[in-house]
């Protein structure tokens, strides 16, 4: 299966912990773009990323998150000290260019005691 | 400020009568509109689009319908099966793919 791949699938992290959420897009996929889902809501865009270049993050909280996808390896989305709010659903997804769908992961779900 | 709107979170139909999903915006900036089918634990998938310029888009047993001085898309699924059964999320965006809008879903139930 050649799909977008997400780990962990199920996360659990103490108040203060850091988060650290993994995204390999499709092969041939240069395009990375983080959301999250909040129990009742909808999904939310939170960033978008290139080969080793941020794109668009406006929809990233200013403090504790931060996002990267390196040359070599997954994208990475790290969430610093969390808080129980930070407990969602988190999707990433991938395309292949900028006018094509996106191919979602299975997502990882948060969750903070 | 939910800017792509699903009024029904559920619907159900008895399998084999059509099933319309519905769907408002607020943002006249939309110009691409997607429906995604999501199942439990997994992540949502692509199903069908329609850009601003067209007012509908056919995809075998899926129609969408875009009116866009009512600032309203619908979903047309018929026959409805069983294996439709899943929460289909409306989507928009402003001048590509990335950078999509959500809905908050509606659970679809096809009575077998």
């Amino acid at each position: 299966n050649a799909g977008v791949m997400q780990n962990p699938r199920h996360l659990v992290r103490r108040r203060g912990q850091e988060a650290r959420l993994r995204c390999s897009p499709m092969k041939g996929h240069s395009h990375v773009y983080w959301y999250r889902q909040l129990p009742e809501e909808g999904l939310k865009f939170m960033v978008y990323l290139q080969k080793e270049n941020i794109i668009d993050e406006s929809g990233m909280p200013k403090e504790r998150f931060s996002a990267e996808f390196p040359k070599e390896g997954p994208s990475i989305l790290r969430i610093q000290q969390v808080v129980r709010g930070d407990s969602a659903a988190y999707f990433c997804a991938s395309s292949i260019d900028t006018v094509s769908p996106l191919h979602f992961g299975n997502g990882t779900r948060l969750t903070v005691t | 400020d939910q800017q792509v709107k699903q009024n029904s979170p559920s619907l159900s139909v008895q399998e084999g009568r059509i099933s319309i999903l519905n769907c408002d915006y607020t943002n006249s900036m939309f110009d691409y509109f997607l429906w995604y089918k999501k199942y439990p634990a997994e992540g949502p998938t692509f199903l069908i689009s329609i850009s601003s310029i067209k007012d509908k888009n056919e995809d075998g047993r899926f129609t969408v319908f875009l009116n866009k001085s009512a600032k309203h898309l619908s979903l047309h699924i018929v026959p409805s099966q069983p294996g439709d059964s899943a929460v289909y999320f409306c989507a928009a965006s402003d001048g590509g793919y990335q950078k999509v809008t959500f809905g908050t879903g509606t659970k679809l139930q096809v009575i077998p």
